[in-house]
């Protein structure tokens, strides 16, 4: 079946441009979350949703980066007034649940780099 | 400090070798634990959660000490398709953490 699928792949974008992120989780699942990767770094997480809500948006960097997800489906990662730090893979995961022991499955990352 | 840590490596082995990694993790309430895998440039896979009794999957065991809190990985028999960076994964709250990676090597 479909994994999760992420769009655009790659960006190149301006400092001070906006960027939108598009994530299509697995069908089905409730539980989509959104990290970025800087090169040789770890994962760092950015938010969750259950279903269309966000509980916890501690993660974000800055008020430039705003999530949501409409439908309990698709979600878009906004990056407003891009800066050259947001330059990484942005990955979004998706899982059936939102249960402490359910496996996260990746989508394939939008590489965005910032001039 | 971060929540969790692993050595970054890389550890070069030979094929056939028996390979063992460490995570520390800094919040002893964590609730659960994972081992993924990432290939060079692509998304990262669950390779095995890691249970309080231990677990072991084919070539692969995880065993968790919470007194300690870390958690380990050991791949015995290295193929060369194990080459890879190993993420260790904690849970806590729903939220999860990621360590930076360790990146092993096997070499013919």
């Amino acid at each position: 079946g479909a994994g999760v699928s992420q769009s655009p792949s790659n960006k190149v974008t301006e400092k001070g441009k906006d960027v939108e992120l598009r994530c299509d989780p697995i069908s089905g699942h409730t539980a989509l979350y959104w990290y970025r990767q800087s090169l040789g770094q770890g994962l760092e997480f950015l938010i969750y949703f259950q279903g269309n809500s966000a509980p916890d948006k501690s993660g974000l960097p800055s008020d430039r980066f705003s999530a949501e997800r409409t439908g309990g489906s698709v979600s878009t990662l906004t990056i407003q007034r891009t800066q050259q730090e947001d330059s990484a893979v942005y990955l979004c995961a998706s899982s059936l649940v939102r249960l402490a022991g359910n496996e996260q499955f990746f989508g394939p990352g939008t590489r965005l780099t910032v001039l | 400090r971060k929540e969790v840590e692993q050595d970054p490596g890389p550890f070069n082995v030979p094929e056939g070798a028996t390979v063992a990694f460490n995570c520390t993790y800094s919040n002893s309430a964590s609730q659960s634990f994972f081992w993924y895998r990432q290939d060079c440039r692509k998304e990262p896979k669950l390779l095995m959660s890691v249970y309080s009794s231990g677990n072991e999957d084919g070539r692969f065991t995880a065993q968790l000490n919470r007194a300690s809190q870390y958690i380990s990985l050991l791949i015995r028999d290295s193929k060369l398709s194990d080459s890879a960076t190993y993420l260790c994964v904690v849970n806590n709250f729903n939220k999860f953490y990621f360590g930076s990676g360790t990146k092993l090597n096997v070499k013919p």
